[in-house]
């Protein structure tokens, strides 16, 4: 029954690999989200989409592609990774302009 | 540029007391703040917000305070209780933003000594 669930919970790779992050709402929220929060625990939005369609893409290097097949849906894909990119990533959904709901996080480490 | 401080990275109070969690921003535009709460291996939880229309809100233990013209705000937990152990986000929203422009703090993290 978790609103907000995204796979895996850890991820362990070399770099220059590519791997995928999977997200998906169970809210009936409109709008998707993918925050990261780096080392020095700042959390910083990366991608927001509303209805599918791409709203906010905050500077992010173009390795990162979201994908959002429905509404429900919102999946973070890197290609070639570095080891800046280690990080946990949080998948989270609204309804319109109000409050976040947050998945658990994935924990992102790259070797 | 953090728009969006938390000065102290931890606050460590008796059971029974009161925790004040403190942020402090840069950004005038900003008009909604918000209060998360995260447990560690979990995503953050929403706690309570303000709009910047009002100076106070309230909901049970938890207690946010807006002070515009010092661009301050705090979380005030009274009672505190073990369970309230975490780490407290605060996050601003620009006017018009909502949801999809929230900055967050660092974070605070809070301990609750039974």
């Amino acid at each position: 029954d978790t609103a907000v669930s995204q796979t895996p919970k850890y991820l362990v790779t070399q770099m220059g690999n590519d791997k995928s992050i999977k997200c998906e709402q169970n809210l009936g929220h409109d709008t998707m989200y993918w925050y990261k929060q780096d080392s020095k625990k700042f959390l910083k939005i990366m991608f927001s989409y509303n209805n599918k369609e791409l709203i906010i893409n905050e500077t992010v290097p173009n390795r990162f592609s979201p994908k959002s097949p429905d509404k429900a849906h919102l999946n973070l894909h890197i290609n070639s990774l570095e080891l800046g990119d280690s990080a946990v990533y949080f998948c989270a959904s609204s309804q319109r302009a109000e409050k976040l709901f947050f998945g658990s996080g994935t924990q992102l480490s790259v070797l | 540029d953090q728009q969006v401080k938390q000065n102290s990275p931890s606050l460590s109070v008796q059971e029974g007391r009161i925790s004040i969690l403190n942020c402090d921003y840069t950004n005038s535009m900003f008009d909604y703040f918000l209060w998360y709460k995260k447990y560690p291996a979990e995503g953050p939880t929403f706690l309570i917000s303000i709009s910047s229309i009002k100076d106070k809100n309230e909901d049970g233990r938890f207690t946010v305070f807006l002070n515009k013209s010092a661009k301050h705000l705090s979380l005030h937990i009274v009672p505190s209780q073990p369970g309230d152990s975490a780490v407290y986000f605060c996050a601003a929203s620009e006017k018009g933003g909502g949801s999809e422009k929230l900055v967050f703090g660092k974070g605070t993290k809070l301990t609750v000594n039974p």
